[in-house]
């Protein structure tokens, strides 16, 4: 079975400066997708980075990436130049990618918080 | 391009009436549709998913019901609420593994 976990159920971050969150996950497949979805206080759940297991490189979107160590099964996000709308709950997920029907599967979620 | 509409958006209930949660999804065909609930500050809780019209897994034995009448229509229901119900409902659907899920904007639902 898939586990997903964050370890951080509360982060802080000066505004400007750079973040990361944690996150490990295990899996027995070989196929999977990693992704780090981020929840604003509406609780509306926004996709923000994904990565594909069997890519090596980590993924960037703008001030987001990841560094994905397959190995160890982590999947930390790291967020640039922190700015108060990046303040959310965080969550970091798995699926399996065998036939499209894998379930996805969340961590407990990291709340960040973002001082100006 | 692909919705998702999920309502109503907030709903308070008395114990034991019955509940129905109604999910549909534009712009795609054969979706994989998924219901979460997610308690206060915590994380998400798949319960129900559902790869076509009339297939329904359950993930957790619950006081809920899940059914597929149409291609893109999910529906959550129940015949008694439980004070334990609450929470915030998420409905999601998905096509291919590698894009995750798109999910709706929740059903915050109170039972008192």
């Amino acid at each position: 079975a898939q586990t997903v976990t964050q370890s951080q159920p509360e982060m802080s971050v000066q505004e400007a400066e750079t973040v990361t969150l944690s996150c490990t996950y295990d899996t027995s497949e070989s196929d999977y997708y990693l992704f780090w979805y981020k929840q604003p206080p509406s609780r509306q759940m926004i996709l923000v980075i994904r990565q594909e297991a069997y890519k090596q490189q980590n993924a960037t979107e703008n001030r987001f990436s990841v560094n994905f160590q397959k190995a160890a099964k982590s999947f930390s996000l790291k967020i640039s130049d922190s700015q108060l709308g990046d303040a959310a709950m965080y969550f970091c997920a798995c699926r399996h990618g065998s036939g499209n029907t894998g379930k996805l599967i969340f961590g407990q979620g990291t709340t960040l918080q973002v001082k100006p | 391009s692909q919705t998702i509409h999920q309502w109503p958006a907030t709903l308070v209930q008395p114990v034991g009436s019955p509940l129905s949660l109604e999910c549909t999804v534009e712009g795609t065909s054969n979706p994989n549709l998924y219901w979460y609930r997610q308690a206060a500050g915590r994380g998400l809780q798949l319960l129900f998913y559902s790869v076509g019209i009339g297939q329904i897994s359950s993930e957790v034995p619950q006081n809920l019901s899940a059914s597929r009448p149409q291609d893109r229509q999910f529906i959550l229901s129940s015949k008694k609420l439980l004070l334990s119900d609450s929470g915030f409902y998420l409905c999601a659907w998905s096509v291919r593994a590698s894009y995750g899920y798109t999910f709706g904007s929740g059903t915050r639902l109170t039972v008192v």
